[in-house]
């Protein structure tokens, strides 16, 4: 099984409004990662958990607050989030997130529009 | 740092032509290559992957080849189907680092 799910598919969110994205995962990987995607253009990395631990944040405004319960979830909360936060949230996961010959499995997304 | 050029899009053929996306790389060391397949509203598939110089990655008929002399790792199929249209992005991922992705080439195929 190689699959990651991510919930909800799609979130219509106002500005003032406090949602979460949710990614699981059941291959017994160590790492997750967060991205996000505008239309046209290639994933952008926002947060990397390694065994359970913020190893990377890519500078991501404070407004995301990613979190690791174990090592098969990862959330991502919104709160205050603006309209140019609108795009595809993408999950993903690997084995280890050190090794360059371990490949990232995505999730579908979560299409996120932020009115 | 690294990066990853893909030729631009989009790229538009007729079913059962050839198909090469141009994909190049700069990196330090011996970083993994990957192409992924996006399709129309959904999340990224790994195509394939390869991990050392002179290695073929291939799935469902695409072919790509690692080559460090030329620092390539050109898509390739030999006739593309409708079902083929989506997004194409080449990535490397190197030790102890995070993915570098192309910007994407967007493949149409007509009947």
């Amino acid at each position: 099984d190689t699959e990651v799910t991510q919930t909800p598919k799609h979130l219509v969110m106002g500005m003032t409004n406090k949602k979460s994205l949710k990614c699981e995962q059941h291959m017994g990987h160590r790492a997750m990662y967060w991205y996000k995607q505008k239309a046209k253009k290639p994933p952008e990395l926002m947060f990397v958990y390694s065994y359970e631990k913020l190893s990377i944040n890519e500078s991501v405004p404070s407004r995301f607050s990613p979190e690791c319960p174990n090592s098969s979830l990862l959330n991502l909360h919104l709160h205050a989030l603006q309209p140019e936060d609108s795009a595809l949230y993408l999950c993903a996961s690997s084995q280890d997130a050190g090794a360059s010959t371990d490949t990232q499995y995505f999730g579908p997304g979560t299409r996120l529009t932020v009115l | 740092g690294d990066s990853v050029t893909q030729m631009e899009g989009p790229v538009t053929l007729s079913e059962e032509a050839c198909l090469t996306i141009n994909c190049t790389y700069t990196a330090t060391g011996y970083p993994s290559l990957f192409w992924y397949v996006q399709y129309p509203g959904e999340g990224l598939q790994l195509l394939l992957k390869a991990t050392k110089a002179d290695d073929k990655g291939s799935n469902k008929g695409f072919e790509a080849t690692y080559r460090k002399e030329t620092t390539s790792f050109h898509l390739e199929k030999g006739s593309v189907q409708v079902s083929d249209s989506a997004v194409y992005f080449c990535a490397l991922r190197p030790n102890a680092g995070k993915s570098t992705f192309g910007d994407g080439t967007t493949l149409t195929v007509k009947p």
